[in-house]
């Protein structure tokens, strides 16, 4: 069963440095999402994506977020300036209609 | 924002019990979606109600879109120890134009089961 992927599982990184999260979506969806969650709280939206452009950001996806499509498989997640508070578990999904699929997450420690 | 109220917070049951949570809203949905997630990984999709008053099974799993579009409930029959998990309830609403919009998730229900 097709699932989406997310690389890598874990990264640590030190307060001011720059992440890259990836994810590749299930093959035939069209529409992207980032979620995270703090540890032990829900899961939240940051951004979804669809035709090459961001449809919807939250108030948490600040100027130091942003989000590519590079090529037809991978999206990713970019944090250019870390802070404490971006330690979380940050989760990518998508979908073809309405369920969205989650991938299995990667856990970001900052230092 | 919107918001939807997730009860209970946990539940301790015998194994072989049934379960049942829920969600509410002050704002309506289009979608009810329930997921489970175990420690450490993604939320994993049980069921989706796309329509109001749909009643779902998913095994002993069973939910249910309320009349009202604003909120759902999720029964688990005969539990057994691997339903141990947090079980998330999310609300989807579209996009003008009937893009899909995000989810807003409930905070989640704790179940614990005892064998």
């Amino acid at each position: 069963e097709p699932e989406v992927t997310q690389t890598p599982s874990h990264q640590v990184t030190q307060m001011g440095q720059e992440v890259i999260l990836r994810c590749v979506p299930i093959s035939n969806h069209l529409y992207f999402y980032w979620y995270r969650q703090i540890l032990g709280q829900k899961v939240e939206f940051l951004v979804s994506f669809y035709n090459n452009e961001i449809s919807e950001k939250s108030e948490i996806f600040d100027d130091q977020f942003s989000v590519e499509r590079p090529d037809g498989s991978n999206f990713t997640l970019k944090i250019r300036s870390t802070k404490l508070e971006d330690s979380a578990m940050y989760f990518c999904a998508s979908s073809l209609s309405r369920p969205q699929y989650f991938g299995p997450g990667t856990r970001l420690l900052v230092l | 924002g919107q918001q939807l109220n997730q009860s209970p917070q946990s539940m301790f049951i015998q194994e072989g019990e049934d379960v049942s949570m829920n969600c509410t809203s002050s704002s309506i949905f289009n979608t009810w979606l329930w997921y489970k997630q175990d420690p450490g990984e993604g939320p994993v999709l049980l069921i989706a109600l796309y329509k109001a008053g749909e009643l779902t099974s998913n095994g002993r799993l069973t939910a249910q879109f309320g009349i009202t579009r604003k909120d759902s409930f999720l029964n688990i029959s005969a539990s057994i120890p691997s339903d141990v998990g947090i079980y998330f309830c999310a609300g989807l609403t579209l996009n003008y134009g009937g893009s899909q919009g995000n989810l807003i998730f409930g905070k989640g229900t704790k179940l614990s089961v005892k064998p």
